[in-house]
């Protein structure tokens, strides 16, 4: 079946760092992926998603590059803010089609210190 | 655009009685939803997908007679825990597809069964 594995964290970082978030997957076929996050308090929300290999996702300076070689689809930013603390999980959702439940990684918790 | 709602927020109740956990999309039309559970520190894990006016489907190992589902119309899927015991305690998190490949996740909602 399909799986995610992603870093665990709590990843601490200080202000301005360059950020690196390790995902891998199993999956067959060719799935969608996409980086959620999740402030405190608040409910998930999407970061950027990749649909095919060699897509590059981006959103508020993160990036993620979909590889299909290397199964992996790493969350990066290279200078973070303390605004950007929060729980980041990576997820697949299999090529069957728009209207599947999405696999999930443990999520990891980002800590960006002033 | 695309906010999903859940009601209650959090929710204690008595081992044996049954709770309704409401999932709404506010401003858009959603023929499917998904629900999610998650425990402290782990990933959420798909429970199973909601059909608006066909049967919920449920992912292995998820009692589909304890977990009820109904999905009566394209903004409202309700989550019904019956029986509830304290291993049923948990952090319950609904999804509605807004565009062909993106989920939008309620603030979820904190189930405690004493």
């Amino acid at each position: 079946g399909n799986s995610v594995t992603q870093m665990e964290g709590p990843v601490t970082l200080s202000e301005e760092a360059f950020l690196t978030i390790n995902c891998t997957y199993t999956a067959t076929g060719y799935p969608s992926l996409f980086w959620y996050v999740q402030y405190p308090g608040e409910g998930l929300q999407l970061l950027l998603k990749a649909t095919k290999a060699d897509d590059k996702g981006s959103n508020k300076g993160f990036e993620a590059t979909y590889r299909k070689e290397t199964t992996s689809f790493h969350l990066e930013k290279g200078s973070v803010q303390v605004s950007d603390s929060a729980v980041y999980f990576c997820a697949l959702r299999s090529s069957g089609g728009g209207a599947d439940g999405l696999t999930f990684g443990k999520g990891t918790h980002l800590i960006i210190q002033p | 655009g695309a906010v999903v709602s859940q009601h209650p927020s959090r929710v204690i109740c008595k081992s044996g009685t049954s709770v309704k956990i409401e999932c709404r999309s506010l401003d858009f039309q959603a023929t499917t939803m998904f629900w999610y559970r998650q425990f402290p520190k782990q990933s959420l894990m798909l429970m199973a997908t909601s059909n608006e006016g066909s049967k919920a489907t449920y992912e292995q190992g998820v009692e589909k007679d304890k977990f009820l589902i109904n999905h009566a119309s394209l903004t409202l899927s309700t989550l019904t825990v019956t029986s509830a015991h304290p291993e049923d305690s948990s952090f319950y998190i609904c999804s509605a597809i807004h565009d062909p490949n993106t989920q939008y996740f309620g603030p979820g909602t904190r189930l405690t069964v004493l």
